[in-house]
């Protein structure tokens, strides 16, 4: 059974700073990895997808990477910004199937 | 107005009660899903289906039962809802079964208690 972890589960940062999200895998069989954003008391919203065959994609100050040898994959939010506060999560997409971490809880200090 | 809905957004119930939260999208998305959120879990999956008539268990299905006779519904049935199901609820619906992207609904807060 496939296993995503994402470390830290918290992370406080003042603005500006340019951060890393960690998410990790046991299976690297996949189809594809994606990112997930999602605000209090809200659904989900798609950040970014890398399919297997990619090793990155990116939208705006974000930067998504994807090393399926390591099991590993890491979102960059550059310049972040107190808009920007809100739960990180990955999924791990198999056939058919989402896995999801827990996610990652970033505030972003004015 | 387009995209997937859910309803209805808040329910309690007492243990032992049927419910049903239903689930709507406007895309004819051929996959739907759904999920139950909880602290310390993440998103876990409970049944997803490949189409009308087509569904499938995923990994937390026990206590849960689905229906899909069309395309753009998806209800998740409690047949004897219990405390351990209160959790928020997700329902997603997808256009492949390769995982393009998913899109998530607003979500279900129940209470059981």
């Amino acid at each position: 059974k496939q296993e995503v972890t994402q470390i830290p589960a918290a992370l406080s940062v003042p603005e500006g700073e340019n951060l890393v999200l960690n998410c990790s895998f046991t299976d690297s069989a996949i189809y594809n990895l994606q990112w997930f954003r999602q605000d209090p008391g809200k659904g989900l919203t798609s950040l970014l997808l890398i399919q297997s065959s990619q090793r990155e994609q990116t939208s705006g100050r974000l930067n998504a990477s994807l090393d399926k040898s390591s099991g590993r994959s890491t979102l960059y939010i550059a310049a972040s910004q107190p808009g920007d506060s809100a739960t990180y999560l990955c999924a791990v997409g198999g056939f058919n199937k989402f896995y999801f971490g827990s996610g990652t809880k970033l505030n972003v200090k004015p | 107005d387009a995209g997937i809905t859910q309803s209805p957004r808040y329910k309690i119930t007492e243990t032992g009660r049927q419910v049903t939260l239903m689930c709507h999208q406007t895309w004819s998305h051929s996959y739907m899903f759904w999920y139950r959120q909880d602290l310390g879990h993440g998103l876990r999956l409970i049944y997803y289906s490949a189409a009308a008539d087509i569904t499938d268990k995923g990994e937390v299905p026990d206590g849960y039962v689905v229906s899909r006779s069309k395309t753009e519904n998806f209800p998740l049935t409690l047949e004897s809802a219990t405390r351990s199901q209160t959790s928020v609820y997700f329902c997603a619906s997808s256009d492949s079964g390769k995982q393009e992207t998913q899109y998530f609904g607003p979500g279900t807060r129940l209470l059981v208690l």
